[in-house]
């Protein structure tokens, strides 16, 4: 088992572009969770999917956000365009079963740097 | 709403000695409760949770925590401290009748002195 697989590990752009970041969850998982982690604010949920349609997306800050999941393997979260106040770590995570009680499998994160 | 509040930021040991992480919580119906623990540069890891049942949990390296529903807590403990078990700690709470979001805490960072 591999985990969840994210990347870029680290993102560094300007502000103004755009930005996407990706996510593998684990096989077999069918809800799938964005986060974003600040000192600020600490844990976010952006989004959340499951069986690939976006449930609740209430979390996302702005239109320039928007995440997609066009198949179990693969999610991605698109920033367009950055803003530095987007600067953050941002997690995806997955679990499979039922998501009442079945704990979250974390990435090891995208660090997003907009200068 | 749900919420979860952790009342330390930081918390500091020497080896050896034990290990308490406090958490306190609030939601309308039956809580499931959840510790992460987090490493620098590294995604959140799952460390025990509680569904229902016995109210002392025993989860990953050596770490349990117990549910106290009177005083609405889900502290963690670790009997004996290693220098390792210095990380970034999370208290999360989902409330059963709330569906599927999970409420974090602002995490508690805990030091392990040798």
């Amino acid at each position: 088992d591999a985990g969840v697989i994210q990347s870029p590990r680290h993102e560094v752009t300007e502000m103004g572009q755009e930005v996407t970041l990706r996510c593998k969850p684990i096989s077999g998982h069918n809800s799938l969770f964005w986060y974003r982690q600040t000192m600020m604010r600490g844990l976010e949920l952006l989004i959340y999917f499951n069986n690939n349609v976006p449930i609740d997306d209430s979390g996302m800050p702005e239109d320039r956000f928007s995440a997609k999941m066009p198949n179990a393997s693969f999610s991605t979260l698109k920033i367009q365009p950055s803003e530095p106040r987007d600067s953050a770590v941002y997690f995806c995570a997955s679990t499979g079963g039922s998501v009442y009680n079945s704990p979250l499998h974390f990435g090891n994160g995208t660090r997003l740097t907009v200068t | 709403a749900q919420s979860v509040a952790q009342p330390e930021d930081q918390v500091n040991v020497a080896e050896g000695n034990p290990l308490t992480v406090k958490c306190t919580y609030s939601v309308s119906g039956n809580p499931y409760l959840f510790w992460y623990v987090q490493y620098p540069n590294r995604g959140l890891q799952f460390l025990l949770k509680y569904i229902t049942g016995d109210n002392l949990v025993k989860g990953s390296y050596g770490f349990e925590a117990e549910f106290n529903k009177s005083q609405t807590s889900f502290h963690l403990k670790k009997p004996s401290a290693l220098v390792s078990d210095s990380a970034l700690y999370f208290c999360a709470v989902r409330d059963i009748s709330n569906d599927y979001k999970l409420s974090f805490g602002a995490g508690t960072t805990v030091t392990v002195r040798a």
